[in-house]
């Protein structure tokens, strides 16, 4: 069965500190991984992506990894920031009877105290 | 360009009432996906368009739901009767394929449903 799932549910960190979120598939036949960022109120907006040829990826202060030998992927926040406070949701797209589908993943909150 | 844009942003009913929301999707894009968020279930798939063309509604609760998009720039989730079990927040979101199919999701902000 394809699933996605993501470690820790949630997580409390002081600003300036950094902090690793995981994600977890059996997706197959992988295609790609997406991060993205979801502020309360909001909808989720793209951090990254990540396909089966990229092991590291940056954009800022969010840094993410994919190893698609263990299907494991992280995504590292450095120097956190208020505006970091967030859930973070792992999504991996699989080509399935000729249409690529999203398994999503049930999201890491972050919160990030002053 | 805008974004995709949602309406409304908050509704608030009765049970046994029809609720429509609507969307307007980025221009260009070719796919749209009416997503659904709990805090119990995440988000949820349910229904998604390609070409104006209803591709996959196989994460549709119930019949009391349904979905069209009569032109690439509309489309509406209309439910009918709503039950509190529906209250969530409904999300709109739209895409350009791209190769390989790695496409970004652009989400709206949302229609919080409130079903009393």
């Amino acid at each position: 069965k394809n699933q996605v799932e993501q470690s820790p549910q949630s997580l409390i960190i002081l600003e300036g500190k950094n902090c690793t979120l995981q994600c977890n598939y059996t997706v197959s036949p992988f295609s790609n991984l997406r991060w993205y960022k979801q502020d309360t109120g909001r909808g989720p907006v793209s951090l990254t992506i990540m396909t089966f040829s990229e092991n590291t990826k940056s954009n800022g202060r969010y840094t993410a990894t994919l190893d698609a030998d263990t299907k494991q992927s992280s995504l590292h926040i450095t120097a956190s920031q208020l505006s970091d406070s967030a859930s973070y949701i792992c999504v991996v797209s699989a080509l399935m009877d000729s249409n690529y589908q999203l398994i999503w993943g049930a999201g890491t909150k972050l919160i990030i105290k002053p | 360009d805008a974004g995709v844009i949602q309406s409304p942003r908050h509704e608030v009913t009765e049970m046994g009432q029809e609720v429509t929301l609507r969307c307007k999707p980025i221009s260009g894009h070719d796919y749209l996906f009416w997503y659904r968020q709990t805090m119990m279930r995440g988000l949820e798939l349910l229904i998604y368009f390609n070409n104006n063309v209803p591709i996959d509604d196989s994460g549709m609760p119930e019949d009391r739901f349904s979905a069209k998009m009569p032109n690439a720039s509309f489309s509406t989730l209309k439910i009918q009767p709503s039950e509190p079990r529906d209250s969530a927040v409904y999300f709109c979101a739209s895409k350009l394929l791209g190769t390989g199919g790695i496409g970004e999701l652009f989400f709206g902000e949302g229609s919080r449903l409130t079903v009393l």
